[in-house]
């Protein structure tokens, strides 16, 4: 059983389309995070959201704590949006489970 | 600042060595994260500290792994003896708080044991 689960796996956009990516959790949590691997490796932090919503630049995350679901959207997608995405829900004890990751590919 | 420091970035070893992975965290963050990440179970959080204290090690695989942060600038992996599954990329990341802004990771490790 997979504590969070995401979806859809991969997903490939034509540039400029509106992306959403799905992300739901069985857990009580204290916060819910997510993080972007580039195709290098490299991971960054995108949001720490524990409710509603958050906002920067293109990238908007939320969350609905009493459904157990955050999404995360990107507006006007661009091909260097191409990445992996985690999420990873950190429970009220401050264990962390992760997602397996959404590979988004940004079509020119 | 030059963000969060791990080294090295590569590490060849044989099963049975001792590899010893570093980190230096970001200046005044007080909460560091060591992951592993394989293509078999994703990215795991291993251990992770608050002020240099280990608060929570219920990821560390086995015995086998001991992770340690004698001061605020630095902190230590350690595998003894390694073996070939545990071969995998090592992130170190560094934040003000486990719940708080500020989180940033490192380039990681890339380890294989042959």
């Amino acid at each position: 059983k997979n504590e969070v689960e995401q979806s859809p796996q991969n997903l490939t956009a034509q540039e400029g389309e509106f992306i959403t990516i799905n992300c739901s959790y069985s857990v009580g949590i204290s916060a819910l995070h997510w993080l972007q691997q580039h195709p290098g490796g490299g991971i960054v932090s995108l949001f720490m959201l524990s409710s509603g919503k958050k906002k920067h630049g293109r990238l908007i995350a939320t969350i609905n704590i009493q459904e157990k679901h955050s999404s995360l959207h990107i507006t006007a997608s661009h091909p260097r949006d191409s990445a992996v995405y985690i999420c990873a829900a950190i429970d009220t004890g401050n264990q962390f489970y992760f997602g397996t990751g959404t590979s988004l590919t940004v079509i020119p | 600042d030059a963000g969060v420091i791990q080294s090295p970035r590569h590490e060849v070893t044989e099963m049975g060595q001792e590899v010893t992975l570093r980190c230096k965290p970001i200046s005044g963050h007080n909460s560091l994260f060591w992951y592993r990440q394989t293509m078999m179970r994703g990215l795991e959080l291993l251990i992770y500290f608050n002020n240099n204290v280990p608060i929570d090690d219920s990821g560390m695989p086995e015995d086998r792994f001991s992770a340690k942060m004698p001061n605020a600038s630095f902190s230590t992996l350690k595998i003894q003896p390694s073996e070939p599954r545990d071969s995998a990329v090592y992130f170190c990341a560094s934040s003000f708080g486990v719940l708080s802004y500020g989180y940033t990771f490192g380039s990681g490790t890339r380890l294989t044991v042959v």
